[in-house]
């Protein structure tokens, strides 16, 4: 048990939907990750929060993709107008400096 | 281009066997990091290295900075050791993944 929660552990949602995914790192941890990993590749960043604040996001995240982390405790990763391509596995992990503890990730399928 | 490489992408050996799987990557790094994966999906770190060498277990981290070079060793492996493990690296902000190695140790 890594200490790192997700939820949900699966969502099947249909093209169009919006979908919202929630991670809640160690509580002592102030820095958040989102990944996302498709079958057979490793994981691919996606977002990076240091406390609330966002301080990094890929140039390949869509803007149908938004992360939010309020209070710099849980965060929220929401899709908009779901898409096909969207289904995948995601992964949230955080980290006090280097090492990352990993979530069981929530995979996604959009049919 | 991927900044981090691995090899082999599949590996299957018989227990007991000594495993090595490499890792190179292009990029600066303040970390790099080994990851166990196992079906269904959860992972695991195993190693945070940014010099020398670590040892847990059967298990054996390595880098090389200058030649941008890691390798993970697993002594006497095991059927339970089958899993992907995954190269990661750390740069400043950014978390650059490989595309995993498949080991399967068949008793």
């Amino acid at each position: 048990d890594t200490g790192v929660s997700q939820d949900p552990r699966h969502k099947i949602t249909k093209r169009g939907q919006n979908v919202t995914f929630r991670c809640d790192p160690i509580s002592e941890h102030n820095r958040l990750y989102w990944y996302r990993q498709t079958l057979g590749q490793g994981p691919e960043f996606l977002t990076y929060f240091q406390n609330e604040a966002q301080l990094e996001k890929s140039r390949l995240l869509s803007d149908r993709f938004s992360a939010e982390r309020p209070k710099g405790s849980f965060s929220t990763l929401e899709i908009q107008r779901t898409e096909q391509g969207d289904s995948a596995m995601y992964l949230c992990a955080s980290s006090l400096i280097n090492e990352q503890f990993f979530g069981p990730g929530t995979r996604l399928t959009v049919l | 281009k991927n900044e981090v490489e691995q090899s082999p992408q599949n590996l299957t050996a018989q227990e007991g066997e000594f495993i090595t799987i490499n890792c190179s990557y292009s990029v600066g790094i303040s970390a790099l990091h080994w990851l166990q994966q196992h079906p269904g999906g959860g992972i695991v770190s195993l190693f945070m290295l940014s010099s020398g060498k670590k040892k847990h277990g059967r298990l054996i981290a390595t880098i090389n900075i200058q030649e941008k070079h890691s390798s993970l060793h697993i002594t006497a492996s095991h059927p339970r050791d089958s899993a992907v493990y995954i190269c990661a690296v750390h740069t400043g902000n950014q978390f650059y993944f490989g595309t995993g190695t498949s080991l399967t140790v068949i008793p």
